[in-house]
């Protein structure tokens, strides 16, 4: 069975950091990009970073760049995302995917992990 | 405001008919790339329920339909019942943003 799981969430002050993973298990990893999408409190999907399946293509949202990095480690079939100078709008779920079609789209879903940034 | 735009919500009796739309531009699914939808029940993470326009992943019932013309998009759904309660997005990507974007979400009421 293809799951995926999400950790590393919780309550962060202002200006810090915090990395969050996802584990992936039932599918050849470094087979399929994966994304990171995220949700606030109330409101809708936002895409915020994608990853090539071998890592060297790494995207994300311009409300990311600069202080978000995925990368993954295909030898533990895990996916990270570390967040630094986190802002209050940062709050959200984030929701790791396993994505695939030729452009990509978001084919499986972990359950997610809760960031609250705040002081 | 989101790159692709859903009406806030819809609603529809058990049995009934109802259809969600998505509306984009030429830089995302009214050009050369498809639309998605995704299904998202309450206090669950989202799931694929139709991807390339018109198809259905496994598991998810024929009463799930989806279609594209142009820079309109929509998911129909048939024989409505209770546990179809839930938001829909529609998904795609942006070529003028080089993002991947979604609608800002539809939430379905079953009357």
């Amino acid at each position: 069975e293809v799951q995926l799981l999400e950790s590393g969430g919780g309550l962060v002050q202002p200006g810090g950091s915090l990395r969050l993973s996802c584990a992936a298990s039932g599918f050849t990893f470094i087979t399929y990009a994966m994304s990171w999408v995220r949700q606030a409190p109330g409101k809708g999907l936002e895409w915020v970073s994608s990853i090539s399946g071998t890592g060297v293509n790494p995207y994300y949202a311009d409300s990311v760049k600069g202080r978000f990095t995925i990368s993954r480690d295909n030898s533990r079939n895990t996916l990270y995302l570390q967040m630094t100078s986190l802002r209050a709008e940062d709050t959200a779920r984030y929701y790791c995917a396993r994505v695939t079609g030729s452009v990509w789209y978001f084919e499986i879903w972990g359950q997610g992990t809760l960031v609250t940034v705040s002081s | 405001q989101s790159v692709l735009t859903q009406p806030p919500s819809v609603s529809g009796a058990p049995g009934q008919r109802v259809t969600i739309s998505c509306t984009g531009t030429t830089s995302n699914f009214g050009g050369v790339y498809d639309v998605h939808w995704y299904q998202q029940l309450p206090g669950t993470a989202p799931r694929l329920l139709i991807y390339g326009n018109n198809n259905r992943p496994s598991g998810v019932p024929d009463r799930f339909s989806g279609s594209k013309s142009g820079t309109s998009a929509s998911l129909a759904i048939t024989g409505l019942q209770a546990e179809d309660e839930a938001d829909y997005y529609c998904q795609s990507y942006d070529n003028s943003l080089s993002t991947w974007v979604f609608g800002g979400g539809t939430k379905l009421t079953v009357l």
